[in-house]
């Protein structure tokens, strides 16, 4: 079985801090797909990166960064410099190959506040 | 990009009544789509997954005869709710797996069901 565990539920910044939401998931797939979705009010899920379980290598796109490790089965996602154009709720999400279902957190709602 | 079309956006119905929501992958074949259902402030739960000229896999705790799925073509599938009930208002929202090569799920904008 797959899980994906999103601690944080609330997490309210002022803009500029750098912000980081925790994600943890389990699975007995020694290949699977890890992905980051940002909710806005709006409710559409907007695609912000899929990794697979082969790469460990961190990511940075802009503001956005992503820290992948294995050994303690975290894909964590860091917002450096929010926005309040970052406000929205973030899902980490796990599947078995891409392109499969994807089993989500609860999500992390991200207050940006100027 | 891929693009995924769902419609409607919003759907507002009476109780006992049937809606229909589309799921359309505008710029590329989607041999398998994916329903999920999100309730207020929740996560996005997996209802169905369907493959095109078969029968839709439904989730443990969904009823089949409930929320029919049809996915005649590549390029749509439908999300019955029939005789809804006040309990179904929700957000549907619908994901398209690309023909061919893996790559990742492309989402619809999502369909807000409210039953009155």
């Amino acid at each position: 079985a797959q899980k994906v565990t999103q601690a944080q539920t609330e997490i309210s910044v002022v803009e500029k801090e750098d912000v980081t939401l925790d994600c943890v998931y389990e699975t007995r797939d020694t290949t699977y797909y890890l992905f980051w979705y940002k909710q806005p009010p709006s409710g559409e899920l907007v695609f912000l990166i899929r990794r697979n379980s082969f790469d460990e290598q961190n990511e940075i796109s802009g503001r956005y960064s992503w820290n992948f490790q294995k050994s303690t089965s975290s894909f964590n996602f860091t917002i450096t410099a929010s926005q309040v154009v970052d406000s929205a709720v973030y899902f980490c999400a796990l599947s078995r190959r891409s392109g499969y279902a994807l089993n989500f957190g609860k999500g992390t709602s991200l207050l940006v506040t100027p | 990009g891929a693009v995924v079309s769902q419609h409607p956006s919003r759907v507002i119905c009476k109780s006992g009544t049937s809606v229909k929501i589309e799921c359309r992958s505008l710029d590329f074949q989607a041999t398998t789509m994916f329903w999920y259902r999100q309730f207020p402030k929740q996560s996005l739960m997996l209802m169905a997954t369907s493959n095109e000229g078969s029968k839709a896999t439904y989730e443990q705790g969904v009823e089949k005869d409930k929320f029919l799925i049809n996915h005649a073509s590549l390029t749509l599938s439908t999300l019955t709710v029939t005789s809804a009930h006040p309990e179904d208002s929700s957000f549907y929202i619908c994901s398209a797996k690309r023909q061919g090569a893996e790559s990742p799920l492309h989402f619809g904008n999502g369909t807000r069901l409210t039953v009155t």
